[in-house]
């Protein structure tokens, strides 16, 4: 059984702090690794994706791959109100399918 | 505009009746998804397919079934063989090539049992 777990939360972080969102994967032929943003109540909306090792940055947003630890994180930096929200990590694994973490949710204080 | 769309938005259903949840996609994606979502919960894949008159069943399939007669159409029927239906439904579509496709989501439909 292919597993990816999140911590469920909520992380709470100040206004413009750093937010640090984890996730790790059971399967270690997953292949590609995304970040969803779910505000409650809609459907998850796409932040970004990362297949390489190493960092991949998009304005304040980075991804983070360590396919030896089987880790990946979101880094959200200058965090906003706006920006409170469940973050789901889906593993993309054999035969092209996506297995979802349960999501962590992410409280911004102003 | 491009997009997914799911109707309704939101469903009652009566103890013992099937529903059906509507799932349309514009954007010529071949493979579409329907997820579960319960409150506090990740998404579990209901069905997926990958090509017209093609399905397959996902990791909690029982008490729903789909069909895939037209690429841009994948409805979903819930059925009163699902014991526990009240959750959020989900479908998504991508191109189906590549791991570094994306699946994009519906707005969804939350279904309730009475």
């Amino acid at each position: 059984q292919k597993e990816v777990e999140q911590n469920s939360g909520p992380l709470s972080v100040p206004e413009g702090a750093i937010a640090s969102l984890n996730c790790t994967y059971s399967d270690r032929g997953s292949q590609s690794f995304f970040w969803y943003r779910q505000y409650s109540g809609k459907s998850p909306e796409l932040i970004m994706f990362i297949y390489s090792n190493g960092d991949k940055e998009d304005g304040r947003f980075t991804a983070q791959l360590n396919k030896a630890s089987q880790y990946v994180s979101l880094l959200i930096r200058d965090s906003q109100p706006s920006d409170s929200a469940t973050y789901l990590c889906a593993v993309n694994g054999a035969g092209n399918m996506l297995t979802f973490g349960g999501g962590t949710r992410l409280m911004v204080k102003p | 505009d491009g997009g997914i769309t799911q109707s309704p938005k939101y469903l009652f259903r009566k103890e013992g009746q099937n529903v059906t949840l509507s799932c349309e996609q514009n954007l010529n994606h071949d493979a579409m998804y329907w997820y579960r979502q319960d409150p506090g919960q990740g998404l579990r894949l209901i069905y997926y397919s990958q090509i017209v008159n093609d399905f397959q069943k996902g990791d909690i399939a029982e008490g729903y079934s789909v069909s895939r007669e037209k690429k841009e159409s994948f409805p979903l029927t819930v059925t009163s063989a699902q014991k526990n239906p009240t959750a959020f439904y989900l479908c998504a579509s991508n191109t189906g090539q590549g791991v570094t496709d994306t699946q994009y989501f519906g707005p969804g439909t939350r279904l309730t049992v009475l």
